[in-house]
């Protein structure tokens, strides 16, 4: 089975400062077909997860560009240029090029200071 | 508006059964694959089944494998998840979710399992 391992797992960011989250796994993520299954969530308090990034930079619909994704291979990072309000919350990476056994990452809560 | 709407949670003694449905709407149904993604209090994601478009492909966790059965019926928009021999650890919010990267996420369904 693929692990997923985040760091940090817990950040405290200034509003407007930036903000980097971290995801390895523990086999690489490029399948044969060329994409990179890596994907960034977003689980606000009281809410469901949100799909922030898909396949390691995307942006899915409706996603503030202040959220970048890059890596490949098996380091990925996710970043937020300036931290807002309502970014709080928990991040989870994930990976789907190993079905059926999708993993997530544990998690980085992110509160603002 | 894709919308993904989760029911059939509740609280359950241990080894008993329940049944979580998925309606769907917004979106054709028949044509993408749906997950089921747990997380117990106060802890993380846990992928827990899936299953493809026509029901061709059906995965489970090791976790859950024999006592859950996925199913999905495309007339109706809607997924389910049959759920036997229920643990203790089996006790969390149940998602739907739409498609292999998950991209769209119902709103869950507690479950609890306790006597």
């Amino acid at each position: 089975d693929i692990v997923m391992t985040q760091t940090p797992l817990s950040l405290s960011v200034t509003p407007g400062q930036p903000a980097s989250i971290s995801c390895k796994s523990s086999q690489s993520l490029l399948h044969s077909d060329g994409k990179t299954y890596l994907y960034w969530y977003l689980q606000k308090p009281g809410q469901s997860p949100q799909l922030l990034i898909y396949e390691v930079s995307n942006r899915f619909s409706g996603v503030p560009d202040r959220f970048s994704g890059s890596g490949s291979g098996t380091d990925f990072t996710l970043k937020i240029s300036r931290v807002e309000a309502e970014d709080v919350g928990v991040y989870y990476c994930m990976q789907s090029i190993q079905p059926p056994m999708y993993t997530f990452g544990q998690g980085t809560k992110l509160e603002i200071k | 508006e894709v919308q993904l709407v989760e029911s059939g949670g509740g609280l359950v003694k241990p080894g008993g059964s329940l049944r979580l449905s998925c309606a769907a709407s917004g979106f054709t149904f028949s044509s993408y694959s749906m997950n089921w993604v747990r997380q117990a209090p106060g802890k993380g994601l846990e992928w827990v089944s899936s299953i493809s478009s026509s029901s061709s492909y059906i995965y489970y966790a090791d976790s859950v494998k024999g006592r859950f059965t996925i199913s999905r019926d495309n007339a109706k928009n809607s997924l389910y998840l049959q759920m036997n021999s229920l643990r203790a650890e089996d006790t969390a919010v149940y998602y739907c979710a739409r498609r292999r990267g998950p991209d769209y996420w119902g709103q869950g369904t507690l479950v609890t399992v306790s006597s």
